[in-house]
């Protein structure tokens, strides 16, 4: 069965430090991957997806960046995070035969 | 353009009411619909999908059913309990198939009250 993980749990950054947040999925191959940001009180907002290693579509312009080193894993990233960039972020990959998506437990980071 | 409009929530319950929870979308292609449901500080997990007109989604007792007349897919559920206590996503896929992004609704909380 498939599974996906994401790590860390919770984060706690300051303004202007870096972000690294990995989501490795296990037991399928050349899955489609999506980063989504979840902030309190809102719906969810797609920032990056992939299809491919190394083949990333940004969906909204920001300070984050994403790279898909392997098949299986996907990374987001920032140079510098600001307080606007708090919210809970979800993993999410799916097939490339069928649309539902499947999602990961999520890395709650909070910038001070 | 796509989009999905949820209601209002907190919708609040008491256990073993019937719950509907009201969506409806905009498409300009021939969506799949699905329902997802989140609960407190985890991931989104799927409910139930639809993939064509008069599909009708189940799981866990919940049910819904796409209709492209009204361009809806409510859920519904006869008797909810206090573990459904979550918050409830509607969400299409514009094309249906395999074009991968979804577009999800705000998100409506439920609690459901012993």
């Amino acid at each position: 069965s498939q599974t996906i993980h994401q790590w860390p749990a919770t984060l706690v950054q300051p303004v202007g430090s870096p972000l690294s947040l990995e989501c490795t999925v296990e037991g399928t191959s050349n899955p489609n991957l999506y980063w989504y940001r979840q902030a309190a009180g809102r719906g969810l907002q797609l920032l990056f997806y992939s299809v491919g290693i190394g083949q990333i579509s940004s969906e909204v312009p920001q300070n984050l960046s994403a790279s898909r080193p392997q098949d299986r894993q996907f990374i987001l990233s920032s140079k510098k995070l600001l307080l606007s960039d708090s919210g809970f972020y979800l993993c999410a990959w799916s097939t490339t035969r069928a649309d539902e998506q499947y999602f990961g437990p999520g890395t709650r980071l909070t910038v001070t | 353009g796509n989009s999905v409009t949820q209601m209002e929530g907190p919708v609040t319950l008491s256990e073993e009411a019937f719950l509907t929870i009201n969506c409806t979308y905009t498409a300009t292609g021939y969506p799949s619909l699905f329902w997802y449901v989140q609960y407190p500080g985890e991931g989104l997990q799927l409910l139930l999908k639809a993939t064509k007109a008069d599909d009708k989604g189940s799981n866990k007792g919940f049910e819904a059913t796409y209709r492209k007349e009204t361009t809806s897919f409510h859920l519904e559920k006869g008797s909810v309990q206090v573990s459904d206590s979550a918050v409830y996503f509607c969400a299409l896929s514009p094309y249906g198939g395999s074009q991968g992004n979804l577009i999800f609704g705000k998100g409506t909380k439920l609690s459901v009250k012993p």
